[in-house]
């Protein structure tokens, strides 16, 4: 069964350094998402993004982040100069249509920043 | 701003005692409510989506309900393989323009005992 990948599993840095976060969707999927969850927290929408470009986003996701699709098959999630409340479990999802579609999440990346 | 509330929040049950998780939403013009299962450390596994009042989506010992103001998940005789937080989000908006994402709730952890 086809599914969502996303590397690595965990991430350690620094506070202030940039990371780049990786998913591969679903193979025939167009519309793809970032979540993010917060320890003991909410699972919380990022950002989606279709045809090389962003659709939506939230409030959450500011200046420092940024998504890019750079090849047929990655999307990645950058965070240009991370901070401590970055700290999280960030998930890819992918769909295959916009409307009432089905998004299926990836394993999720735990990012920590020391 | 689309709300989704989830009761109870945890929830311990014996092995073969069924019962139900109350996801309560409000929203602009619902498009779909999904269930998704949680382990710990993992991403979300799409269980069920649901996209009007009255619509019953049934799998082995899960089934999930719809009205117009909240969704039920039923489980039946449980096993402690169930035992998971199920999360409840929702789509909502209307017309073409409208976005895609998905507003969670805080979940229901459920724990079966053997």
């Amino acid at each position: 069964e086809p599914e969502v990948t996303q590397t690595p599993s965990h991430q350690v840095t620094q506070m202030g350094q940039e990371v780049i976060l990786r998913c591969v969707p679903i193979s025939n999927h167009l519309y793809f998402y970032w979540y993010r969850q917060i320890l003991g927290q909410k699972v919380e929408f990022l950002v989606s993004f279709y045809n090389n470009e962003i659709s939506e986003k939230s409030e959450i996701f500011d200046d420092q982040f940024s998504v890019e699709r750079p090849d047929g098959s990655n999307f990645t999630l950058k965070i240009r100069s991370t901070k401590l409340e970055d700290s999280a479990m960030y998930f890819c999802a992918s769909s295959d249509s916009w409307v009432l579609n089905t998004q299926y999440f990836g394993p999720g990346t735990r990012l920590t920043v020391l | 701003e689309d709300q989704v509330t989830q009761s109870p929040e945890a929830l311990r049950l014996q092995e073969g005692e069924s019962s139900s998780l109350n996801c309560s939403y409000t929203v602009s013009g619902l498009r779909g409510l999904f269930w998704y299962r949680q382990d710990p450390g993992k991403g979300p596994e799409f269980l069920f989506t649901l996209y009007s009042a009255g619509e019953e989506k049934e799998k082995e010992r899960l089934k999930a309900t719809l009205t117009k103001k909240e969704s039920f998940l039923h489980i039946t005789a449980p096993k402690p393989e169930d035992s998971a937080t199920y999360l409840c989000a929702v789509q909502a908006g209307e017309g073409k323009t409208s976005g895609s994402r998905l507003t969670f709730g805080e979940g229901t952890q459920l724990t079966v005992n053997p």
